[in-house]
């Protein structure tokens, strides 16, 4: 079954670039959302944004001006950049893939059914 | 509104059952899907559309949608299922995720 599996450095420094990469393994990258959430030390889950397996991408109004997705369909991987982050920059980030179901005539279901462990990112110097 | 809210706990007797709401203005247009967060975990998707589950959630969990409120039950709560629950849905632009602020449901 498709997994997903986030990589990248658990230590950024403020005012620096967070990078992290989601890779998709056991199935196909096309035809599907792929979004980045994060969860900061004991709170909720925020949505960071998507990226369509063709590079559209829609991003959390909050975090628009900070926030770069994209995707590379040949190496089944898509990646976040968050810049000029700062400490409340601090979460466990997730990948998932987000689905798109037509279940009947113009009645879309949306759903993440699959998600990475997470990756914890602290931002200190 | 682009925000869902749901209470922050939720308590239910084992083998009882429960109901957790998610409130959004967005859910007059979309469904809400649920996911279950156990203490260290990512995420996992419980309850999907209409009232849809993957394979492999036990039938005790179900969902359903009135008005501006999505619910997700469990009946006959079981001690597994202490978790935080989180309910997220389309905005209602169509363009944006939202999730609620989760429920921390604990079973008596």
């Amino acid at each position: 079954q498709v997994q997903l599996q986030e990589s990248g450095p658990g230590l950024v420094k403020p005012s620096e670039t967070l990078s992290l990469t989601c890779t998709v393994s056991g199935g196909s990258i096309s035809s599907y959302y792929w979004s980045w959430i994060r969860q900061p030390p004991g709170k909720g889950l925020e949505w960071i944004g998507y990226i369509y397996y063709s590079g559209s991408t829609n991003y959390n109004p909050s975090l628009k001006s900070r926030v770069t997705i994209s995707v590379d369909t040949s190496k089944t991987q898509f990646s976040l950049k968050l810049t000029s982050v700062t400490a409340a920059d601090t979460a466990v980030y997730y990948c998932a893939r987000d689905a798109v179901e037509l279940a009947t005539v113009e009645e879309y279901y949306y759903y993440m059914d699959v998600w990475g462990k997470g990756t914890t990112v602290t931002v200190s110097s | 509104s682009s925000e869902l809210t749901q209470d922050p706990a939720v308590s239910v007797a084992l083998g009882q059952t429960v109901r957790i709401t998610c409130q959004g203005d967005s859910l007059r247009s979309y469904y809400a899907s649920w996911y279950q967060q156990k203490t260290g975990q990512a995420p996992a998707l419980v309850i999907y559309g209409k009232n849809d589950r993957p394979s492999g959630i036990p039938d005790r969990f179900s969902g359903s949608t009135s008005g501006n409120t999505a619910s997700l039950t469990i009946t006959g709560a079981q001690a597994e299922d202490e978790a935080d629950y989180y309910c997220n849905s389309r905005d209602s632009s169509g363009n944006h995720v939202v999730f609620g602020g989760g429920t921390k449901l604990t079973v008596l």
